[in-house]
């Protein structure tokens, strides 16, 4: 069946250091791609998505490109802040289907 | 605007009891879907509704019930509690099915302790 896979964590890094969580996916036909990021205490917001193959999501100085060919989604930010500090979830819609799947989540700490 | 609400935050229950969470998705959303998060892992989709019409259920016992409402609020059930079902309850909205094109939003969540 459909799944996602993620690096495990923490990952911890130091103040404007470079951010590299990867995800990978296994899913038939065409899914959505999508990151998601829970803040302590709170629910789940979406970071980006993509839709289709070589799209890239951004926002927030967080990108990442839906790679058919490898069958990645791969999060990354050029300089992190420690407001970054959150649980990154990467998720997938199956092509036709309306319900998320979603990696186990990698937890960031980032450092002053 | 609001945004997705839940009620309540949290709630601590026994094994065997019963319990009923509710939402109340963003103005103008008339899909519903829940998730159940286990400490340390990824939400697992349970149900969605779309139109109060029970539109996908997930890998998840006869125990786990929903329905929604004329206004689109959604009530889920769990009889005959476990203590595996403790978890973070979370309700997510969207306008309509929730495809990739159609963000889904989400709850802050229940809280639920089964002792």
């Amino acid at each position: 069946g459909d799944s996602v896979t993620q690096m495990e964590g923490p990952v911890t890094l130091s103040e404007e250091a470079f951010l590299t969580i990867n995800c990978t996916y296994t899913a038939t036909g065409y899914p959505s791609l999508f990151w998601y990021v829970q803040y302590p205490g709170e629910g789940l917001q979406l970071l980006l998505k993509a839709t289709k193959a070589d799209d890239k999501g951004s926002n927030k100085g967080f990108e990442a490109t839906y790679r058919k060919e490898t069958t990645s989604f791969h999060l990354e930010k050029g300089s992190v802040q420690v407001s970054d500090s959150a649980v990154y979830f990467c998720a997938l819609s199956p092509g036709s289907s309306y319900k998320l799947i979603f990696g186990s989540g990698t937890r960031l700490l980032v450092r002053p | 605007d609001a945004g997705v609400t839940q009620s309540p935050t949290h709630l601590i229950k026994t094994r065997g009891q019963h319990v009923t969470l509710r939402c109340s998705p963003i103005s103008g959303h008339k899909s519903v879907s829940w998730y159940q998060q286990v400490l340390g892992q990824g939400p697992q989709f349970i149900f969605q509704y779309y139109e109060k019409e029970e539109r996908g259920r997930g890998n998840f016992p006869d125990r786990f019930s929903a329905r929604q409402f004329p206004n689109y609020s959604s009530e889920l059930n769990v009889n005959a509690l476990l203590l595996g079902d403790s978890a973070l309850y979370l309700c997510a909205s969207s306008w309509g099915m929730g495809s990739g094109t159609d963000t889904q939003y989400f709850g802050p969540g229940t809280r639920l302790t089964v002792l």
